[in-house]
């Protein structure tokens, strides 16, 4: 079956614009979550998507950051006026449940470059 | 809030021998879940193994095992027989039960298998 995809999977862009990363989560799994990973560090929560419900936007790191889940499915991260320090993998995973007991399922990542 | 910590940047271990990574969580929930994924160079997160806070047995997949210490906080991931291609990021995570679901990382063990 498929699992999470991310689209691009590399994008490079000048500092100051804006970008948009996709992520389709695996069907049927109603949480979704987007991290950032920036070179050799750990994972960084960003957001997070439970159903229907308002999302987490407890991790986001400025308001050029915003997030949307249109039907409950796929996901777009926005990125506005984009600065270098921006530059990282951005994950996108997706879980059946929200539960603690609901393991991750990560997609291959967007890898983004502010020049 | 919860808090991970993986406190060996890197670890190195010969071909077919046993290793140990470390990694001790904080939590004052009683129900959690914790996650080990493995991170290739090539950059996708794999799902390894996980555990429950009310399993009494210690977790095991294949050569991963979880020696869970639920007293001491502490979810090291024992790797045995190990192989040229375990060399890779491991990533230790925690999710709880309720409230906030995002999954919170460790910084992250670099291992290197050596023939």
């Amino acid at each position: 079956g498929a699992g999470v995809s991310q689209s691009p999977s590399n994008k490079v862009t000048e500092k100051g614009k804006d970008v948009e990363l996709r992520c389709d989560p695996i069907s049927g799994h109603t949480a979704l979550y987007w991290y950032r990973q920036s070179l050799g560090q750990g994972l960084e929560f960003l957001i997070y998507f439970q159903g229907n419900s308002a999302p987490d936007k407890s991790g986001l790191p400025s308001d050029r950051f915003s997030a949307e889940r249109t039907g409950g499915s796929v996901s777009t991260l926005t990125i506005q006026r984009t600065q270098q320090e921006d530059s990282a993998v951005y994950l996108c995973a997706s879980s059946l449940g929200a539960s603690g007991y609901n393991e991750q399922f990560f997609g291959p990542g967007t890898r983004l470059t502010v020049l | 809030a919860q808090k991970i910590t993986q406190t060996q940047p890197g670890m190195f271990v010969q071909e077919k021998e046993a290793v140990t990574l470390d990694c001790t969580y904080d939590t004052s929930d009683q129900s959690y879940g914790l996650f080990w994924y493995k991170q290739p160079s090539s950059g996708e997160m794999i799902f390894l193994i996980y555990q429950g806070s009310y399993d009494e047995q210690n977790a095991t997949e294949g050569r991963y095992s979880l020696n869970f210490q639920k007293a001491r906080k502490s979810a090291n991931l024992v790797i045995s027989a190990s192989q040229l291609g375990d060399s890779a990021m491991y990533f230790c995570a925690m999710r709880v039960r309720y409230g906030n679901n995002d999954m919170r990382f460790g910084a992250g063990t670099r291992l290197t298998v050596k023939p």
